[in-house]
């Protein structure tokens, strides 16, 4: 069963813990993508990754880390310099390469972490 | 800023009635995307349409995209209650490495 999986979906932390967000997707897919929602906003773009081992910050980055040491996985974590973590959490994936169109996203289900 | 926006932000109406919800954009694009987004779900990918393309159809969905006024449309015919969701549109940007997304409709269908 192809698709995208984020882990957990919900998490609960403490203000001044770093927590980390799973993100794993099986569509063979070269670019990964995290986005952070905001309740009745947009997606705002925190990092993007066209190829393993290498990523781009997207306009949120501060507060965030990332890595992409397999071309299936893409977490992020979430560290205490964040000043306001609490958010809805989205990865997505896209068959795009590091040139070209950007095509279609497939998003995963989300993580909603509370921090408090 | 580079997202879209979406017009207008919530929407009600009655199930049977068609939706329309109206994007626009500021910058030269290589296509434009619709997105929809249940309550606390991720987003699925609803059609995309080209920079050189002016209206497209998938189903009860008719896109249409002006380039000359940067704006497009996303019309929903013969609505029901499961098309309650918010709907955002994303354009490729031209030399852009990612999607830009608006900041959504809210559309309410009330059964």
């Amino acid at each position: 069963d192809g698709g995208i999986t984020q882990s957990p979906k919900y998490l609960f932390r403490k203000e001044g813990q770093n927590v980390t967000l799973s993100c794993e997707q099986n569509l063979n897919h070269d670019a990964m993508y995290w986005y952070r929602q905001d309740p009745g906003q947009g997606l705002r773009l925190i990092y993007y990754s066209q190829i393993v081992n290498d990523f781009q910050k997207g306009d949120i980055a501060e507060g965030y880390s990332v890595s992409r040491e397999k071309k299936e996985s893409f977490p992020l974590t979430v560290t205490s310099a964040q000043k306001n973590p609490t958010a809805f959490y989205l990865c997505a994936s896209s068959p795009d390469g590091s040139r070209g169109v950007r095509n279609e996203q497939y998003f995963g289900p989300g993580t909603r972490l509370t921090v408090t | 800023s580079q997202q879209g926006e979406e017009d207008p932000q919530a929407l009600s109406i009655q199930e049977g009635e068609n939706a329309t919800m109206n994007c626009s954009y500021k910058t030269s694009i290589n296509n434009l995307q619709w997105y929809r987004q249940n309550s606390g779900r991720g987003l699925v990918h609803l059609i995309l349409i080209r920079s050189n393309e002016r209206e497209k159809h998938s189903g009860r969905l008719r896109v249409t995209l002006d380039t000359s006024k940067k704006s497009s449309s996303l019309l929903i015919t013969a609505s029901r209650a499961a098309d309650t969701a918010s709907y955002f549109c994303a354009t490729a940007q031209t030399g852009a490495n990612n999607l830009f997304f608006g900041t959504g409709t809210r559309l309410t269908v009330i059964p």
